[in-house]
């Protein structure tokens, strides 16, 4: 089983609170789990990423927690800004899949003023 | 400036013609990628090569056709096989164990 499955799909917050994003994978042999951030008519850039040996990881406003038991790992985005508002992919890979990553449908976030 | 450069940003192609969209990084990655993105389907895996003169179909390969020359070049035919072509492309380029992929800015095609 190789698909992530992302929600939700679209996602509004006010300016100042908490933004969660959420995937869950069955593909138990991935182990490594980055998430990306794309503007509109822009290619994604890649925002954090995670491996399923530490429990959360935090970059700034930007903090991934990893559930390996139940196969589910999150994004949070606190103090969420207007310039936030992105459209936000995660992504899973394996070795055995060459490291081909595996994206998520996409959640498009809307922070407003 | 270091990255990839995909070409053109725009391109239209009309019914029966074979298109050819860029795709250059001087990175030094070996290994690129063409995903195709449309909406609320995030991004589907068209091509990859992991070394020059090779390549591989990803997920969503009929009606595409690739070829890897050289280490700094990836382009991607759309050919008239591809019945519903509009879409945004993108390119990517890795390199390291993680496989951490960087994109270009894309190519938005359209149908005349």
């Amino acid at each position: 089983q190789q698909q992530v499955k992302q929600s939700p799909q679209s996602l509004i917050v006010q300016k100042g609170g908490i933004s969660i994003i959420n995937c869950a994978y069955e593909n138990t042999a991935f182990d490594y789990f980055p998430w990306y951030q794309q503007f509109p008519g822009k290619g994604p850039a890649l925002l954090i990423a995670i491996r399923p040996d530490v429990s959360e990881k935090k970059e700034g406003r930007f903090t991934i927690s990893f559930n390996k038991s139940a196969k589910q790992f999150s994004l949070h985005i606190m103090d969420s800004q207007p310039g936030d508002s992105a459209t936000y992919f995660c992504a899973a890979s394996s070795k055995g899949s060459a490291r081909q990553l595996t994206f998520g449908s996409g959640t498009q976030l809307t922070v407003l003023p | 400036d270091g990255g990839i450069t995909q070409s053109p940003k725009y391109l239209f192609r009309k019914e029966g013609q074979n298109v050819t969209l860029s795709c250059e990084q001087n990175l030094n990655h070996d290994a690129m990628y063409w995903y195709r993105q449309d909406p609320g389907q995030g991004l589907r895996l068209i091509y990859y090569s992991q070394i020059v003169n090779d390549f591989q179909k990803g997920d969503i390969a009929e009606g595409y056709s690739v070829s890897r020359e050289k280490k700094e070049s990836f382009p991607l035919t759309v050919t008239s096989a591809q019945k519903n072509p509009t879409a945004f492309y993108l390119c990517a380029s890795s390199s390291g164990q993680e496989n951490i992929q960087y994109f270009g800015a894309g190519t938005r095609l359209s149908v005349l």
